[in-house]
């Protein structure tokens, strides 16, 4: 059981171009959710999905945007990476009847030169 | 608008008590969670609040006032395993978390 798998753990992208993260999860989870975490910031949402085909705007959602085709997997893309995305990006799912309780994948850290 | 606040960093030796606070300002409050990550790793559950009162899992114990809008993670028997962030998190009405800064726990020999 692999739980929440995010692709790729590393990427260094040069200011202005476009990339996709992957998370997928095995736990048959309805809720899926995107994070940054910067230094001394804490986890802050991008945008999360109470189910496929929905998606919603979160904390700091601006630069990003997010499609939820498949229930197992939330992608997160950046249409025209800037400096200030520099970060750690964290996926996480929960299950409806217990949504309070998140499970989190290994997060990919993003350098955006 | 919402806002938690915890203390940035706590020491303590092994063996020893710690207890990290957590106060939150926000409207439709559900409930709290408390979350630990290691360096380089990724947040973990640790326990979560909707009522009153104490909830005990192994050494590790969470403690919410909802009237006070405080609560509290306590760490039992400390190991130098313990060593790690934490993060209160507030659960509001979607159930959409809204977490803390974090408290970096640093633990001693």
């Amino acid at each position: 059981n692999a739980g929440v798998t995010q692709t790729p753990k590393f990427r260094v992208l040069k200011t202005g171009q476009s990339m996709t993260l992957l998370c997928a999860q095995d736990m048959n989870h309805e809720y899926m959710y995107w994070y940054r975490q910067d230094p001394g910031m804490g986890l802050r949402l991008i945008h999360y999905s109470v189910g496929e085909g929905t998606t919603a705007k979160g904390e700091v959602p601006d630069g990003y945007n997010v499609s939820r085709l498949k229930k197992q997997n939330f992608l997160l893309g950046l249409e025209s990476a800037a400096p200030s995305q520099t970060s750690v990006y964290f996926c996480a799912s929960s299950y409806s009847g217990r949504k309070n309780i998140q499970y989190f994948g290994a997060g990919t850290r993003l350098s955006v030169l | 608008g919402q806002s938690l606040e915890q203390p940035s960093e706590v020491t303590a030796v092994e063996g020893a008590i710690v207890q990290i606070n957590c106060t939150y300002q926000t409207s439709g409050f559900y409930g709290l969670s408390w979350y630990q990550q290691h360096d380089g790793g990724a947040p973990t559950f640790l326990s979560y609040n909707a009522l009153d009162g104490l909830e005990e899992t192994g050494r590790f114990s969470s403690f919410l006032s909802r009237s006070d809008s405080y609560g509290y993670l306590l760490l039992q028997e400390l190991q130098m395993k313990d060593s790690a962030s934490y993060f209160c998190a507030v659960i509001r009405g979607s159930y959409i978390p809204t977490f803390g800064r974090g408290t970096s726990l640093i633990v001693h020999p």
